[in-house]
Parts: C-alpha cells; structure tokens; sequence
C-alpha cells in the first residue's frame, strides 16, 4: 500500500492565488515527520517546511504553511499569493523515525504534484 | 557555507558496466543518503550512511552498493548495470541522520544505453 499518496498530478493556477496541494499518509508508527520538497525542472530537491508527528502547530515557513490534521493523516501544503516561480514538481514525503536506535528510516515519496502558475 | 555536491552532473553508459556516483555533503554533515528518481517508480530511497557505516537500506539489488569515508563523503556504485538503472540519483546530508533537515545536492543524471 502506498504510504504517501499525492491524488493531483497536476495543477494550474493563476499567480497570485493560493494553492493548497493535497497529501495524505499512511503510518503506525506514532513518530514520524511529515516533508515537502520542490523540484524545479534543473532536478534539485529544494527543502520547504517540516511538520513532526507530535507538533502542536502547524508548521509555517514565509510562503508556505504546512496544514496538518493528525486523525485524517493528511499533510497538505499550502502556497499564499503563488508566483511564477513556484511552477516546479511539489513532493510530499515522510520519514518514520526508528525507535530502535538506528537512526531515522529514508524519507518515502510520494509521486508528486507538477504545479503550473499562470500569468 | 557550500552546499550539496555531487559528481558527474551527466553520466552515459552501457548496459553491464559499473558506476561509480559521489557526493560530498555539507560540511559539518555526517549523514548521507542516496535516492532514484525514475519517471515510473518515483522517488525511492537507496541506503543511508552516517559514520562510514550503513545504517539503514531501502529495497535495491545487491548491485547497488555504497560506502563513506571518513570525510563524511560518499560514494555509490552499481554493477552490470541494467537499462532501468537509468535515473536521476540524488543524494541528501543531514547532521545526523535523525534531524529532519536534509539538504539535497543537485543529482547526477545517469543514462545506460
């Protein structure tokens, strides 16, 4: 079963309008933390906002908000006032954190959502 | 404070040759993680290294194999490689592997004809 599921494979949307990308996910593990990533076309994974299993809040980074609701595992990402530059691949991944001692597991993707901003 | 490196940038070989992928962390980094990226199977997590030991692996054949030094520097190498080992590697430091940034570097583009 797939442990991050990303439902919009693409997106338009004019600038200067919000853009909420959806992601849900898939855990037992009651440690966990919750990513979103960017990827322009030049292929880097550009870190945008973090959200952890047990955080109160939800995460806020300039732009970028992250909307957590634990009970429904979603984790979407929400972009305020979009700009043409943030046309890229948004990735929403997760990375179960090992209680064992071995350190945190590797981050699982999701597939991704392509956004497009127009002018 | 420099970024993720990672070297060749574009790489193109043929089918049953080996490879060889590095990548230099941040400094200060002393865990690195190695992805694929392929237009099929997505993202998918590789191996982990923190202090030249592997600690965690994802689900990959044995012809994928990786070490690090103890400059914290990486290194992946697939054997008799295999048209569908043609994908963007990324590889991600982190200080310790248990904090959750991870910078990513810029990837190396490998093509096996």
């Amino acid at each position: 079963a797939q442990k991050i599921t990303q439902t919009q494979p693409g997106m338009f949307v004019q600038e200067k309008e919000a853009v909420t990308l959806d992601c849900t996910y898939d855990t037992s593990d009651p440690s966990y933390g919750l990513f979103w990533y960017k990827q322009p076309s030049s292929g880097e994974m550009i870190f945008l906002i973090y959200q952890g299993s047990y955080d109160q809040q939800n995460a806020t980074e300039g732009r970028y908000s992250l909307n957590f609701q634990k009970a429904r595992k979603s984790a979407n990402l929400v972009i305020s006032a979009s700009q043409l530059g943030d046309s890229a691949m948004y990735f929403c991944a997760m990375r179960e954190v090992s209680l064992s001692g071995g350190g945190a597991d590797g981050l699982t993707f999701g597939k991704g959502t392509h956004l497009i901003i127009q002018p | 404070k420099a970024g993720v490196t990672q070297t060749p940038r574009y790489l193109i070989k043929t089918r049953g040759q080996q490879v060889t992928l590095s990548c230099s962390p941040i400094s200060g980094h002393r865990s690195v993680s190695w992805y694929q990226q392929t237009p099929g199977q997505g993202l998918q997590f590789l191996f982990e290294y923190f202090s030249e030991t592997q600690r965690n692996k994802g689900n990959f054949p044995g012809r994928f194999s990786g070490r690090q030094f103890s400059n914290s520097r990486s290194e992946m190498n697939v054997s008799t490689l295999e048209l569908g080992d043609s994908a963007l590697y990324l590889c991600a430091s982190s200080l310790d592997g248990r904090t959750y940034e991870q910078y990513f570097g810029p990837g190396t583009r490998l093509t096996v004809t």
